[in-house]
């Protein structure tokens, strides 16, 4: 299946930094949604983004989903010890009918440093 | 509260052994899926079923088996076959027609000694 390209892998940071992470696809899609994954635990819904253009913020996190509808941003302002987990980008498709329309991308494991 | 369900957390199983996961879902989701994930690697994924009684073979089927007889449902047997089955195992659902993404359960841990 599909994989989409997200970087960068990995990120160490100290507390209180900000974080941006992208993601590009060779594809077109018509929902981008920003999961987050604790260690050992499974992924979590933070962000989802419908329109191209559209900037979305959640709390600390900011969203874009790119005018070209390949790709998208997230950024993570001020990072706390908590923020330490893999963050996934993933894009839907209205073309793909049924199920199977949800591409993952590859994930940016975070590190805070306290 | 809405949710899936995965059960056991952690699951120890001897060589050679077929093991099955529990998945369960009281959304009202119509699909379900299993993912396998590596440790730092990504999702990949096994085995999707849309409707009842159906399911799709995903990019790694091999060595895993499912069924889905309820709609709640979806449990994955790691067969014998299977070369390589330590790995973090999560079960996910969606709304067929809907683009909200999936919801995912919280893994099951599967160690094979």
């Amino acid at each position: 299946g599909q994989q989409l390209n997200q970087s960068p892998q990995s990120m160490f940071i100290q507390e209180g930094e900000d974080v941006s992470m992208n993601c590009t696809s060779s594809s077109i899609f018509n929902t981008w949604l920003w999961y987050k994954q604790d260690p050992g635990e499974g992924p979590v819904l933070l962000i989802a983004l419908y329109k191209a253009g559209e900037l979305t913020s959640n709390g600390r996190l900011t969203a874009q989903f790119g005018i070209t509808r390949k790709d998208s941003f997230l950024n993570i302002s001020a990072s706390i010890p908590s923020d330490v987990g893999i963050y996934f980008c993933a894009g839907q498709s209205y073309f793909r009918t049924g199920a199977n329309n949800l591409f993952f991308g590859t994930g940016t494991r975070l590190t805070v440093i306290p | 509260d809405g949710g899936i369900t995965q059960s056991p957390k952690y699951l120890f199983r001897k060589e050679g052994q077929n093991v099955t996961l529990s998945c369960e879902q009281n959304l009202n989701h119509d699909a379900m899926y299993w993912y396998r994930q590596d440790p730092g690697q990504g999702l990949r994924l096994i085995y999707y079923s849309q409707i009842v009684n159906d399911f799709q073979k995903g990019d790694i089927a091999e060595g895993y088996s499912v069924s889905r007889e309820k709609k709640e449902s979806f449990p994955l047997t790691v067969t014998s076959a299977q070369k390589n089955p330590t790995a973090f195992y999560l079960c996910a659902s969606s709304i067929l027609g809907r683009h909200y993404g999936y919801t995912f359960g919280s893994g099951t841990r599967l160690t094979v000694v």
